[in-house]
């Protein structure tokens, strides 16, 4: 699996729009994008996958540069309940990889 | 139900007990897995099954029994465990282990090991 760097943490306010971006300079031809989120004492969600340009859906939009060596995980318009760790992870989708979550971007969102 | 649910949500035992991790999914997937998250540190491959067969253990002390009887069933049996055994143990499934990069997550057992 490709090695990933995010921020450590970020803060935001309600309302606002939040985004995140992961580095992955070594991210193969096969690798697809993928993000997760996770609350306290919970397990992480699946968000968003990725492979360029720009992916949207109910939660969030994935942008990824042609050169795919970053990709930025926007969240629109955050509340309180968006709080949470991000995890950014790249990997093939095919075959079998493990999932390498690394410690992610702890997100604090404030009213 | 809906999703991945585990069972119990809280488990306090002693070093000598023996006790179970159950996690059920009710999403039609294929491969599940076992994974550990100790404080403040990364969640840990433990174990993946795909169609009931075992296919990754991850270097796991024997004292960490897993048990997959059909592809929406998973145990985890624990035997004479240590006070760093204390974490989030958390199961996950997904369509197939070639699908593994989209995981559906169970809320988790908590253990704690006195």
């Amino acid at each position: 699996l490709a090695k990933t760097t995010q921020p450590i943490s970020m803060d935001s306010y309600e309302g606002q729009e939040v985004n995140i971006t992961c580095s992955h300079n070594n991210i193969a031809t096969n690798d697809y994008i993928t993000w997760y989120q996770q609350f306290p004492s919970q397990g992480p969600r699946f968000i968003i996958q990725g492979y360029k340009t720009k992916v949207t859906n109910e939660v969030a939009s994935l942008f990824i540069p042609a050169d795919r060596k970053s990709s930025t995980l926007s969240l629109p318009r955050v509340s309180l309940s968006d709080t949470a760790v991000y995890y950014c992870l790249v990997g093939s989708n095919t075959g079998f990889q493990k999932l390498v979550f690394g410690t992610g971007t702890r997100l604090l969102v404030s009213p | 139900e809906t999703g991945v649910t585990q069972t119990p949500r809280h488990l306090v035992m002693g070093m000598t007990n023996k006790k179970s991790l159950k996690c059920e999914q009710h999403l039609g997937h294929n491969a599940m897995y076992w994974y550990k998250q100790s404080a403040k540190k990364p969640l840990e491959l433990m174990f993946v099954y795909n169609f009931k067969e075992q296919t990754e253990n991850n270097s796991v002390p024997s004292r960490f029994s897993p048990e997959c009887p059909n592809s929406s069933h998973l145990f985890l049996h624990l035997h004479t465990l240590q006070p760093e055994d204390s974490a989030l143990y958390l199961c996950a499934s997904s369509q197939a282990q070639e699908r593994y990069y989209e995981q559906y997550f169970g809320p988790g057992t908590r253990l704690t090991v006195t």
